[in-house]
Formats: C-alpha cells, sequence, structure tokens
C-alpha cells in the first residue's frame, strides 16, 4: 500500500540535542511538506520541497533543517537553537505543485523535549 | 497571513447539519478542506479552485466566494465520524504554500 511514514511515533529528547525525525513517502510524490502542530492550534508550515534538492522556508523555519537528497524522503532535523520544540510534527506530500493537489499526511512525531 | 475559521466549535446532534467558514484577507487561488480527530493526520475532504472546479469527497460539500475569499463547508445531516477539528487551508497569489486556518472543533452526538 502506499503511503507516509514517520519514525519515531513518540520522542523524548533532552534540552540542548538535536533530533531528526524521518519521514518516507512511496507515492511517487514531488513536493513533500513539514508542519507542527501545537495543542489547540493549526498546522504551521516549517519547510517544504517541491524536488529533489530544492527546499523553502516555511513559517517557522528558525532552528530547523531539512534535506531533499531522494524523492521518497525529506528528513527534519530539529536543532537546540530551536527554542520550544515540543510539538506535533507532522510531514505530507502532493502529487505536484499543492495549489492544484491534496496533501497526504503521514502519522506525526509527537516530540516532548525533557 | 492565516485564514479565519468559524466557529471555533459546534455541537451538533446526529442528523443535524452545520457550516464552516474559511475567511482570508487575500485573493484565493484555492482553498482546501481537512478533517483531523484527536491524534491523527489530517485527512483530504476538499479542493476548491478558482474558477469553480472541485475536487474530493463526494458526501461532502462546499462553497468558494472568491469575490468574498472565502469559502464553506457543509455537513449536512451529520454522524458520530464527523466528529474531529475541521482545519481549511489556502493559496493566495503571493504564496506558492498552504496556510492552514486555526480549526472548527465539531462534536457530533447521540
Amino acid at each position: 500500500d502506499g503511503g507516509i511514514t514517520q519514525s519515531p511515533k513518540y520522542l523524548f529528547r533532552k534540552e540542548g540535542q538535536n533530533v531528526t525525525l524521518s519521514c518516507e513517502q512511496n507515492l511517487n510524490h514531488d513536493a513533500m511538506y513539514w508542519y507542527r502542530q501545537d495543542p489547540g492550534q493549526g498546522l504551521r508550515l516549517i519547510y517544504y520541497s517541491q524536488i529533489v534538492n530544492d527546499f523553502q522556508k516555511g513559517d517557522i523555519a528558525e532552528g530547523y533543517s531539512v534535506s531533499r537528497e531522494k524523492k521518497e524522503s525529506f528528513p527534519l532535523t530539529v536543532t537546540s537553537a530551536q527554542k520550544n520544540p515540543t510539538a506535533f510534527y507532522l510531514c505530507a506530500s502532493s502529487k505536484g505543485q499543492g495549489v492544484y493537489n491534496e496533501q497526504f499526511f503521514g502519522p506525526g512525531t509527537r516530540l516532548t523535549v525533557l | 497571513q492565516q485564514p479565519v475559521q468559524s466557529p471555533q466549535a459546534v455541537i451538533l446532534r446526529e442528523g443535524e447539519d452545520a457550516v464552516i467558514n474559511c475567511s482570508s484577507s487575500k485573493a484565493l487561488y484555492s482553498v482546501h478542506w481537512y478533517r483531523q480527530k484527536h491524534g491523527e493526520a489530517p485527512v483530504f475532504l476538499m479542493i476548491l479552485l478558482k474558477g469553480g472546479e472541485q475536487k474530493g469527497h463526494d458526501k461532502i460539500s462546499a462553497s468558494f466566494n472568491e469575490k468574498k475569499q472565502q469559502s464553506s463547508l457543509y455537513l449536512t445531516a451529520s454522524q458520530l465520524s464527523y466528529s474531529g477539528t475541521y482545519f481549511c487551508g489556502t493559496f493566495t497569489g503571493t504564496a506558492s504554500k498552504l496556510t492552514f486556518g486555526t480549526g472548527t472543533r465539531l462534536q457530533v452526538t447521540l
């Protein structure tokens, strides 16, 4: 079955540590996205990539980094520079340009900083 | 800029209807609607495009008023499974990314 996988489902991190969240898709989608969701809030875009080896900052990119070396993979690193990283992180992908195409979401990773 | 959704929350009895609104301060190219159940990923419902084209769920309807820069999602004869948080996402002419509203929490009771 095609879909998006994120790992791990739950992640605990000590303050000051970098951590990388995995996102893999086998939908053959060109575009991939990372969102952050805080309790009772909407989804805020961190980074997005429309093609391999290219990505753009979203609305809240500070303290995060990404890479897009393969079409299937779009890992997100939460660095120690991110002041309040505890949140629910969602990865998504779409077939092409986002304005015309629905986004498919992975199950999410819940990150807690201790 | 983030679209504004209204109402913020609504409680319905099974079988009742609801309307969720999404307004933007900028001209819209498309509006996306998603539903998220607690602790789960958002699920696509519908896309409404400038010019009138729609893609999405057979049992859900929505409107897109380009002049007013707003969209409405119509949930008729609600079922318990409709419970969740509904998000609209907007594409405006100045950005090539989807911007989500803060959501409308819908609870359907017996």
